[in-house]
C-alpha cells in the first residue's frame, strides 16, 4: 500500500499568516494528489485536485504544489473561516486511494 | 445544482449487513463523465475510501473491504447502494458519498477513473451495536 504522511497534525496560526501544511507519499504518485478542507460535522471540501488545479470557486489563497513523493499546501492569507481540518489523499490506477491523517488548523 | 445525499439505517447489530442508499439530484448518474463513491469516516478519525461504481455497473473496492463490500447502480431511480457485509464496532462511522471524474489517459486513450471527489453528499452516521 500507498502510505501518506501528513503534517502537522495540527497547527496554530494567527490570521493574515501564511500557513503550509505538507503531505509525503511512500512512493512515486505523479501528480495524483488532492486537498480537502473539512468542518465540523459537514462533509469534506476539495480545494486542491491533481496536485495543483484550484477547484471551482475555491479562493486563490488556497494553492497546491509538488509531484512524485513531496506536496504541498498553502494558505497564502489565513483567514478566520478557514479554521478546519485539512486532509490530502492520493490515488493510483489500480485503484488505490487513501487519505492523509488530516491537519487541524486552529486559529492563534 | 447536483446534490447526494444518504439514507439507509443508523444502527446495525454486529454480524449484520449494512445498506445504504444515495440518491442524487439535480443531475443524471448515468453521465458518462462520472463515476459515484462511498467513503466513511469514523468518529473523531479520518476518511477511508470504500468503493465506486459507473453507471454501467463497473465496480471498484477498496482491497481492506473489497471481501464485504458490494456496490450496486439503480439509473432508474438515479441512485447508487452499498451493501457491507459482517459489520463489527469498528465499521461504526459517518458514510459519505460522492461523486469523482472519469477521464481519457493520455497515454493509453482508454477512460478511467480519476479519484478527486467534488461532490460530496452530506453523511449518515451508522453506529454497529448490539
Amino acid at each position: 500500500d500507498i502510505q501518506m504522511t501528513q503534517s502537522p497534525s495540527s497547527l496554530s496560526a494567527s490570521v493574515g499568516d501564511r500557513v503550509t501544511i505538507t503531505c509525503q507519499a511512500s512512493q512515486d504518485i505523479s501528480n495524483y494528489l488532492n486537498w480537502y478542507q473539512q468542518k465540523p460535522g459537514k462533509a469534506p471540501k476539495l480545494l486542491i485536485y491533481d496536485a495543483s488545479n484550484l477547484e471551482t470557486g475555491v479562493p486563490s489563497r488556497f494553492s497546491g504544489s509538488g509531484s512524485g513523493t513531496d506536496f504541498t499546501f498553502t494558505i497564502s492569507s489565513l483567514q478566520p473561516e478557514d479554521i478546519a481540518t485539512y486532509y490530502c489523499q492520493q490515488y493510483d490506477n489500480l485503484p488505490r486511494v487513501t487519505f492523509g491523517q488530516g491537519t487541524k488548523l486552529e486559529i492563534k | 445544482q447536483l446534490q447526494l445525499q444518504e439514507s439507509g439505517p443508523g444502527l446495525v447489530k454486529p454480524s449484520e449487513t449494512l445498506s445504504l442508499t444515495c440518491t442524487v439530484s439535480g443531475g443524471s448518474i448515468s453521465s458518462s463523465s462520472y463515476y459515484w463513491g462511498w467513503i466513511r469516516q469514523p468518529p473523531g478519525k479520518g476518511l477511508e475510501w470504500i468503493g465506486s461504481i459507473y453507471y454501467s455497473g463497473s465496480t471498484y473496492y477498496n482491497p481492506s473491504l473489497k471481501s464485504r463490500v458490494t456496490i450496486s447502480v439503480d439509473t432508474s431511480k438515479n441512485q447508487f447502494s452499498l451493501k457491507l457485509s459482517s459489520v463489527t464496532a469498528a465499521d461504526t462511522a459517518v458514510y459519505y458519498c460522492a461523486r469523482h471524474p472519469r477521464r481519457y489517459d493520455i497515454l493509453t486513450g482508454y477512460p478511467r477513473p480519476v479519484y478527486y471527489f467534488d461532490y460530496w453528499g452530506q453523511g449518515t452516521l451508522v453506529t454497529v451495536s448490539s
